[in-house]
């Protein structure tokens, strides 16, 4: 079954460091982008950034921008999400994403989405 | 990059039709009309319903349609059902491969 399971729920205090993880259970994980959304308590979604698994081209939305790191390891079809310097504003629900098929790819849609990562940042 | 425009809510009855607008700018839908819809449930992860502006993926309801027209996108769900009460959010295209939301619009039915 193509599904993508993410790393389960974190608690962690300001200013530490954190790593989400996004495992993809289909051969198509390294064949398409995946991407992060972020959904912040009670808020809309957002889009963090894309990686290509192929060759980790990596690209980030300007508000995310050298505040998280996107990355994969291809040799067990895992993507992962670093937020460093954590602020209580990062506390928000974490969302991988993957298309399943050449068609949503190119028409950068997402039918396939983690089941979420809930993040709580508080001292 | 700023997010798209959508209503904060919509309401309707059982049976009617609502539409959803979502409204970005030349350099996002107006250039590149890339853009889908999301369908997301309270505590659940978002369902694309629409893509390509238009398409419907399979097993997605007929009852769902997209529509653009210049720099506006919309999403029309006719014969309303109780189910349908969600948040939905706009996603287009922005070029090198950033995508912008829309801040989502609350379905009451």
């Amino acid at each position: 079954e193509v599904q993508l399971v993410q790393s389960g729920a974190e608690v962690k205090k300001p200013g530490e460091s954190l790593k989400i993880s996004c495992k993809g259970y289909a051969q198509t994980f390294t064949t398409y982008w995946i991407g992060w959304v972020r959904q912040m308590p009670g808020k809309g979604l957002e889009w963090v950034g894309v990686i290509y698994p192929g060759d980790s081209d990596t690209r980030y939305s300007p508000s995310f921008q050298g505040q998280v790191t996107i990355s994969v390891d291809k040799s067990i079809s895992t993507a992962y999400l670093q937020l460093n310097t954590l602020k209580a504003s990062d506390s928000a629900v974490y969302f991988c994403v993957t298309p399943s098929s050449g068609t949503y790819f190119a028409a950068m849609a997402f039918d396939l989405w983690g089941q979420g990562t809930m993040v709580t940042v508080s001292s | 990059q700023s997010a798209l425009t959508q209503p904060a809510s919509v309401s309707g009855s059982p049976g009617q039709s609502i539409t959803i607008s979502c409204t970005g700018t030349s350099s996002d839908i107006g250039t590149y009309n890339v853009v889908s819809w999301y369908q997301q449930h309270p505590g659940k992860a978002p369902k694309l319903i629409i893509y390509e502006g238009s398409e419907r993926p399979s097993g997605v309801s007929s009852r769902f349609s997209g529509s653009r027209s210049g720099n506006t996108a919309s999403l029309t769900i006719s014969g309303l059902e109780a189910g349908d009460e969600a948040d939905y959010y706009c996603c287009a295209y922005a070029g090198s491969y950033t995508l912008v939301f829309g801040g989502g619009t609350k379905l009451t039915v």
